[in-house]
């Protein structure tokens, strides 16, 4: 199947710093990429669609400006974390829709964000 | 009402038997619908994907899908250890305009036991 990669894995930074993550497709070009947040055996949680070359379209409560999401090439989106503070301590996990595929969707591994 | 209901378990059954997840969702614009198996730590992982009524096989998994009732299954015929993980089922719709939406149940943790 599809690779979706992501980095870094594991992070942890100190409050009020920023911290990005990167979230590639490797084998496909993604029209579409989604974020997620995901707490600790709770299911994903949608914090964004973002599509190439477009501003991401966030969902209600998630804060653009302190989740800023780039999606800046068919293979490459990122999420920036502003002003981290130990509440966003999180699983972040981002997927993308290859194009031509059917639409099916492929997840990255997800990155451990530990804020202290 | 939530788009997405998904029992979230947990759910223990032993090892070789038949194990039947389901969701049921509420927005019928819903057009393809996921399997994802998530084990601990780690991204979800695709199962199997479809956008029509019926059934699809791949292997010891079936997927069913009823649009009428809104309701989606997932069988797993002769269960294994390592099958055990969540499962989260998965909706998606993509509008005319290029809006779409994927939105998840909240995942049924299984264990099998040896």
């Amino acid at each position: 199947g599809a690779v979706v990669s992501q980095h870094p894995s594991w992070v942890i930074c100190k409050s009020g710093t920023s911290v990005k993550i990167e979230c590639r497709s490797l084998d496909f070009q993604a029209t579409t990429m989604f974020w997620y947040r995901q707490f600790p055996k709770q299911s994903l949680m949608l914090m964004a669609t973002s599509n190439e070359g477009s501003k991401a379209t966030y969902e209600q409560g998630v804060e653009k400006d302190k989740f800023l999401i780039n999606h800046a090439s068919l293979t490459l989106s990122t999420l920036t974390v502003t002003s981290a503070h130990p509440e966003d301590s999180s699983f972040y996990i981002c997927s993308a829709r290859a194009r031509g595929s059917g639409n099916t969707i492929y997840f990255g591994e997800g990155s451990w964000l530990t804020v202290v | 009402q939530k788009e997405v209901e998904q029992d979230p378990g947990p759910l223990s059954v032993p090892e070789g038997a038949i194990v039947s997840l389901n969701c049921t969702y509420s927005n019928s614009a819903f057009q393809y619908f996921m399997w994802y198996r998530q084990y601990s730590r780690k991204g979800p992982e695709l199962l199997m994907y479809t956008y029509s009524s019926g059934n699809k096989e791949d292997g010891r998994f079936t997927a069913q899908v009823d649009k009428s009732s809104k309701y989606i299954s997932l069988f797993i015929r002769d269960s294994q250890p390592s099958d055990s993980a969540t499962y989260l089922c998965a909706m998606h719709f993509i509008s005319n305009f290029g809006n779409e939406k994927l939105t998840f149940g909240t995942g049924t943790r299984l264990t099998i036991i040896p």
